[in-house]
């Protein structure tokens, strides 16, 4: 079945390092992409969001990027610091639906070390 | 801003019995959906809530029921609990129709255990 997915479900970098985390989707019908981050006994908290008629977005330490062609997203954060710690989820929408019902991927344990 | 808040944090409840999940929507969201998160995995969407009706629904039997109510808070039932109803339950709320302007926000989720 069509569903979003990750390439990685352990990522271990030390601190000050950049970061990247990978999700490949299937559904080429999906528009709108938006990353998690998840701590520990907390609910997902939004970190950044794209739609498909972009391939970059840029946020406080993190880009998003978009390749449609391979539909593939990735989640880069800059100089990774120890509270960077934490799931990340990608997860995807269609929009044009009566409803907002996001697809999750299984997640990435990113592990910063000091 | 006062963000989605969800009630109780953890829950233990046995095999068998039903239980009442309750949520509060961010202020300005009007629609109220809700997931299921097994360990180790991702959240599943089970359904979501929009001018009082379900608006939307998953992979998920009728023993999973919901409200939503004027106030656009919301509870999620359970009745005949399954042991793997196991799982951190999450609360998410939006502006209804606004899939493109705004990402869904979630609550920091209730814990049910079944044992």
């Amino acid at each position: 079945g069509e569903s979003v997915g990750l390439h990685l479900p352990t990522l271990s970098v030390q601190e000050g390092d950049n970061s990247i985390i990978n999700c490949a989707y299937s559904n080429s019908a999906s528009d709108y992409f938006i990353w998690y981050k998840q701590e520990s006994g907390k609910g997902p908290q939004f970190i950044i969001d794209i739609r498909s008629n972009m391939d970059k977005r840029q946020g406080q330490r993190v880009t998003v990027l978009l390749n449609k062609t391979v539909k593939h997203l990735s989640l880069q954060i800059a100089a990774t610091q120890p509270g960077d710690s934490a799931v990340y989820f990608c997860a995807e929408n269609r929009s044009g639906g009566s409803n907002y019902k996001l697809t999750f991927g299984k997640g990435t344990l990113l592990t910063v070390n000091p | 801003e006062t963000g989605v808040t969800q009630s109780p944090t953890h829950l233990i409840k046995t095999r068998g019995q039903q239980v009442t999940l309750r949520c509060s929507s961010q202020s300005g969201h009007n629609t109220v959906s809700w997931y299921q998160q097994a360990l180790g995995q991702g959240p599943q969407f089970i359904f979501q809530y929009y001018r009082e009706e379900e608006n939307g629904r998953g992979n998920f039997p009728p023993r999973f029921s919901g409200l939503q109510f004027p106030n656009y808070s919301s509870e999620l039932n359970v009745n005949a609990l399954e042991l793997d109803d196991s799982a951190l339950y999450l609360c998410a709320s939006s502006r209804h129709g606004d899939s493109l302007n705004s990402p869904l926000h979630f609550g920091n989720g209730t814990r049910l255990t079944v044992t």
